[in-house]
């Protein structure tokens, strides 16, 4: 049952340039999604959040975007720097209920210097 | 910045046996979750609690799983009959407003 979708288990950019990380959901009751960061050994660290009434939310060189009608949402990080190399899970909650959230699979970003 | 801590960091069990993961969360915070991710798969939600009780639990969440909170800071999670199947990384969550992770338990069932 695979809610929330992220269909790259790999992504590969080169120091300065743009990351886009993508994510697809299929559950239309979902109303507020997040993104979280995971080095290995580490539990997942939250990066950037959105809610559904909005269709862009940027934190410094973090800019999520979602697209409701299509079920789309995208991480976009620039520059991109090495640091930034760990694995990126997008999860959706219904908001109101327990808030579990639901991930996905999550794409392994690396950064090349 | 206070955060979720999680104990043990692995721990190694044999098949059948009762194990209990800890997980001390962040102080302030009212709702508490465990999570676990089976290695190359997502992170599943397993079990959500808020004052006192279970919440919302998942179709994993069977009655081999239990959770509690023995006293004001301890959120453990029970399994207590453990199969193969229950190898993975555990992870507590609190949360106030957005949920803070532990590191998590790795768990080997042989």
């Amino acid at each position: 049952d695979q809610q929330v979708k992220q269909n790259s288990p790999s992504l590969s950019v080169q120091e300065g340039r743009i990351s886009i990380l993508n994510c697809d959901y299929t559950n239309s009751m979902f109303d507020y999604f997040l993104w979280y960061k995971k080095y290995p050994a580490e539990g997942p660290t939250f990066l950037i959040s959105i809610s559904s009434i909005k269709d862009k939310n940027e934190d410094g060189r973090f800019t999520v975007f979602l697209n409701k009608s299509a079920k789309h949402l995208s991480l976009h990080i620039v520059p991109s720097q090495p640091g930034d190399s760990a694995v990126y899970f997008c999860a959706a909650i219904i908001q109101g209920g327990s808030e579990k959230l639901v991930f996905g699979k999550g794409t392994k970003l690396t950064v090349n210097p | 910045e206070p955060e979720v801590t999680q104990t043990p960091s692995h721990q190694v069990t044999q098949m059948g046996q009762e194990v209990i993961l800890r997980c001390v969360p962040i102080s302030n915070h009212l709702y508490f979750y465990w999570y676990r991710q089976i290695l190359g798969q997502k992170v599943e939600f397993l079990v959500s609690f808020y004052n006192n009780e279970i919440s919302e639990k998942s179709e994993i969440f069977d009655d081999q799983f239990s959770v509690e909170r023995p006293d004001g800071s301890n959120f453990t999670l029970k399994i207590r009959s453990t199969k193969l199947e229950d190898s993975a990384m555990y992870f507590c969550a609190s949360s106030e407003v957005g949920q803070h992770f532990g590191d998590g338990t790795r768990l080997s069932i042989l």
